[in-house]
């Protein structure tokens, strides 16, 4: 059975300070890796990575992926209150040659930042 | 542009009534997908749609549930008979063909259900 983990389940920081999530998984057929942020409404995409070792960067949002070990991390540098959220992690399968989005999430991390 | 629109936001039904839930896809996608979350979990693939097909619904329970997506109009998740189990959030999601390869989905807020 696909498995994808997230760890930690939640974390609680202050501003400034800097965090690293952690998903590591298990499937078949991987294409992608993505990284969701939640807060009390509709998952947002962040970044998608299929290649390992190649950093993905957003401002204070980076991510990257190694394919040997089978896992990403999604680091957040000097933490605001609005990084607040659940930060999910998906991976994107092919299917039969071809491949859509049939996604496999993580339970995702409670990103709780203090001022 | 508007993006992925679900209604209703909230539904409150008592065991074994029925519940619809309706999508709209962003302008310019073809394809959908409903995800269920639910309450401490993460999301689930239940079925992926595209116009007038389901191409796979493999996440889909056996029974009660069943999903379409019409050739005019939003595409709808109906759930027959609801059990307190059902109680979850229901997410739709789209794509562009361009897009779906990658797997980056737009996600629409949602809808959810509360059975009594």
């Amino acid at each position: 059975e696909d498995k994808v983990v997230q760890s930690p389940l939640s974390l609680v920081v202050h501003e400034g300070d800097t965090v690293t999530l952690n998903c590591s998984y298990e499937v078949t057929n991987f294409r992608s890796l993505l990284w969701y942020k939640q807060e009390k409404k509709a998952p947002t995409f962040l970044f998608m990575l299929t290649s390992s070792g190649i950093e993905k960067k957003s401002g204070r949002l980076s991510s990257i992926l190694d394919k040997k070990e089978l896992f990403s991390i999604l680091n957040i540098t000097a933490t605001q209150t609005g990084d607040s959220a659940v930060y999910l992690c998906a991976v994107g399968h092919n299917a039969g040659g071809t491949s859509y989005g049939k996604l496999t999430f993580g339970q995702g991390t409670i990103l709780t930042v203090h001022p | 542009n508007a993006g992925v629109m679900q209604n209703p936001r909230h539904l409150v039904r008592r065991r074994g009534q029925e519940a619809r839930l309706r999508c709209s896809p962003m302008k310019g996608h073809s394809h959908v997908y409903w995800y269920r979350q639910l309450p401490e979990e993460g999301l689930k693939f239940m079925v992926y749609l595209q116009k007038e097909n389901i191409i796979d619904e493999s996440g889909m329970p056996k029974e009660r549930f069943s999903a379409e997506f019409p050739k005019e109009g939003p595409s709808i998740l109906r759930i027959q008979q609801v059990v307190r189990g059902d109680s979850a959030a229901y997410f739709c999601a789209s794509s562009s063909v361009a897009i779906t390869n990658t797997g980056e989905l737009f996600f629409g807020e949602g809808s959810r259900l509360t059975v009594l």
